[in-house]
């Protein structure tokens, strides 16, 4: 069932500026990662974050976890017009399947 | 890498008619998984297993099946395909254990159901 939900629905920036979603959800989590998609194409991982950490950075990529607040937010710093996607969290409780969210869709403007 | 293929980027298929879709993979993953991916309603996961000839119910099995009689491979089946099925298909595949999670999807499968 979908359980993290990203917000916002759409983000639109220019080139060099920080793009800031995030991710809320409902239950507890072994871990929460961040997916990418490019128009029609499949997901590719991006992050994972276990449920005792509470940041994690990749490149330009940095997240963070509160668990307290069943949230999540995904920060892509100086961003480029090749980061322009769609960006999913997906959490993973006690079961064997992530649980994705319906996404924020990421437009950079050069 | 690992990689995850899938049989057809684009199908085109008539009402009524039975479709294959497959998933390989090649890290020897115990768990796979079958999403379909509408606007506006994200991810929604159709089936997965997590062994050979083992499979669950996700949150939409309705009109799906799905067969795993080897490791790499995990098929998914539409007996009787219908309109509101036409969508976007992705598999993916995850190694064992629950602490780790990442997912590895395949590139997709647009079906059109006319």
């Amino acid at each position: 069932s979908q359980q993290g939900e990203e917000d916002p629905q759409a983000l639109s920036i220019q080139e060099g500026e920080n793009a800031t979603m995030n991710c809320s959800y409902k239950t507890s989590i072994n871990n929460l990662q961040w997916y990418r998609q490019n128009s029609g194409r499949g997901l590719v991982h991006l992050i994972l974050i276990r449920s005792n950490e509470r940041e994690k950075h990749s490149g330009r990529l940095r997240v963070t976890l509160d668990t307290s607040k069943k949230s999540s937010s995904l920060l892509i710093t100086a961003s480029r017009a090749a980061d322009t996607a769609s960006y999913f969290c997906a959490t993973l409780d006690s079961g064997y399947a992530l649980n994705f969210g319906k996404g924020t869709s990421l437009l950079v403007t050069p | 890498d690992v990689k995850v293929t899938q049989s057809s980027r684009y199908l085109v298929k008539r009402t009524g008619e039975k479709v294959f879709l497959e998933c390989v993979q090649d890290m020897d993953h115990e768990n796979m998984f079958w999403y379909r991916q509408d606007p506006g309603l994200g991810l929604r996961l159709i089936y997965f297993s997590y062994d050979v000839k083992m499979k669950e119910k996700g949150d939409i099995p309705e009109g799906y099946s799905v067969s795993r009689e080897k490791k790499e491979r995990f098929s998914l089946i539409l007996e009787s395909a219908s309109t509101n099925q036409t969508s976007m298909y992705l598999c993916a595949s995850r190694g064992s254990g629950l602490i780790f999670g990442t997912q590895y999807f395949g590139p997709g499968t647009r079906l059109l159901v006319l």
